[in-house]
């Protein structure tokens, strides 16, 4: 059964704008945690950011934040002031004892 | 180096040819994982080790796939009588702790292609 799931296979924003990534997750483990990863065109996985099911607090880091609406099962990530080095594939992902990512959400930003 | 190694980065392997794949952690790490990546999709979990323990493996698709780590530092992903469905990315990456939490940083890849 598919944990992640991302239902945007691409998304497109104009530079300077911010744009939210969604990820939804399934999972009967209260304890979890939820990761986005960046994957440009050079094929290197760069993580982003990190969310932990416990977490009272959304996560921010820089221009990244994580919208965590765990009983929505939901872990959204928001990128602020979009740049054009953002363009790249971005992976949600959710570690209990494995690590599960989602296909992927393709983010074109244009000038 | 200060990042995880893998190597070779490239690999052509004949269909039914044995290959072994190599991953380097970051030194101290204690967990160390391995992924398959095919063309335009998300890493898929292989294995996971923490230091030499197999913790587990259940995403390994057959019984032709091996990974090993015996001393808590290096690992071998070992592919045996490789077929086309082989082709992909393997990913490898370690984290310093065992627990759920924890940046996994991840190496480039070595690209298999089964011909």
């Amino acid at each position: 059964a598919q944990k992640i799931t991302q239902t945007q296979p691409g998304m497109f924003v104009q530079e300077k704008e911010a744009v939210t990534l969604d990820c939804t997750y399934d999972t009967s483990d209260p304890s979890y945690g939820l990761f986005w990863y960046k994957q440009p065109s050079s094929g290197e996985m760069i993580f982003l950011i990190y969310q932990g099911s416990y977490d009272q607090q959304n996560a921010t880091e820089g221009r990244y934040s994580l919208n965590f609406q765990k009983a929505r099962k939901s872990a959204n990530l928001v990128i602020s002031a979009s740049q054009l080095g953002d363009s790249a594939m971005y992976f949600c992902a959710m570690r209990e004892n494995d690590m599960r990512f989602g296909a992927g959400t393709r983010l074109t930003v244009k000038p | 180096g200060a990042g995880v190694s893998q190597s070779p980065r490239y690999k052509v392997a004949k269909r039914g040819q044995d290959v072994a794949l190599r991953c380097d952690p970051i030194s101290g790490h204690v967990s160390l994982f391995w992924y398959q990546q095919a063309l335009g999709q998300g890493p898929e979990f292989l294995t996971y080790f923490q230091n030499e323990a197999q913790l587990d493996k259940s995403g390994l698709p057959s019984d032709r796939f091996f990974a090993e780590r015996p001393e808590g530092s290096v690992s071998t992903l070992k592919i045996q009588r490789t077929q086309q469905e082989d082709s992909a990315v393997y990913l490898c990456a370690s984290s310093l702790g065992g627990g759920l939490a924890g940046e996994q940083f991840f190496g480039p890849g070595t690209r298999l292609t089964v011909l």
